[in-house]
């Protein structure tokens, strides 16, 4: 088995403030994935990486970057923190195409 | 526009009584479905899928679901619910040769011992 370990567990910021959540796994896995989920709804796609150096815009791209260093590790960059984009962000890998989608416990986005 | 409903957002019911929780979709084309969980403060967990073949597929602690291609539809069930199901349930539709799944909004299954 492996495991997605997400940093950091909650990440406090301010409003127009570039911040960075991070995302590792070990499942040797191809395909990375963020998500954005808000308080009673379903998850959003931000942004997704099929193999090593690529990515890929989801339909929530907008206000964030990402970056795949390398295979097992997936970073998003909130690039100005805003007041309604307080939520969880999910970050998931899988095998490949249409493959089960395995997640980390997530981090939670709080902009003051 | 590719899409997938789960039409109620809350249900509740008592221990060891069974359960649907409903998802429909709207896609072109061949279709992987999926259904997660997620317990409280937690990243979701697979149940179970479906791609091609026998319509009702099984999946862990008992649950298993039935797609329907008439209905679009890919509900989730279980015969005998335990309090420790009590958590929120996500369906997920992605096209195969497609990496964008599309999840619902959830169903939060409150299970009263």
């Amino acid at each position: 088995g492996g495991i997605i370990t997400q940093t950091p567990k909650f990440l406090i910021g301010q409003e127009g403030q570039k911040l960075t959540l991070k995302c590792q796994q070990n499942f040797n896995h191809d395909t990375m994935y963020w998500y954005r989920q808000d308080s009673g709804k379903g998850l959003r796609l931000i942004y997704y990486s099929i193999t090593e150096n690529d990515l890929q815009k989801g339909d929530l791209s907008e206000g964030y970057d990402a970056s795949r260093e390398k295979k097992s590790s997936f970073s998003l960059t909130v690039t100005s923190a805003q007041k309604n984009e307080m939520a969880v962000f999910l970050c998931a890998s899988s095998q490949g195409n249409a493959e089960t989608l395995y997640f980390g416990s997530g981090t939670r986005l709080t902009v003051l | 526009t590719q899409t997938v409903s789960q039409s109620d957002a809350h249900v509740t019911v008592f221990e060891g009584d069974s359960v649907e929780l409903r998802c429909n979709y709207s896609y072109g084309g061949s279709i992987y479905l999926s259904w997660y969980i997620q317990h409280h403060g937690r990243g979701l967990q697979f149940l179970l899928k479906y791609y091609s073949g026998n319509p009702v597929v099984q999946g862990v602690n008992g649950f298993e679901a039935e797609f329907s291609k008439s209905d679009s539809s890919f509900h989730l069930r279980k015969a005998s619910v335990h309090w420790s199901d009590s958590a929120v349930y996500f369906c997920a539709a992605v096209n195969t040769g497609n990496y964008k799944y599309v999840f619902g909004a959830g169903t939060r299954l409150k299970v009263i011992a």
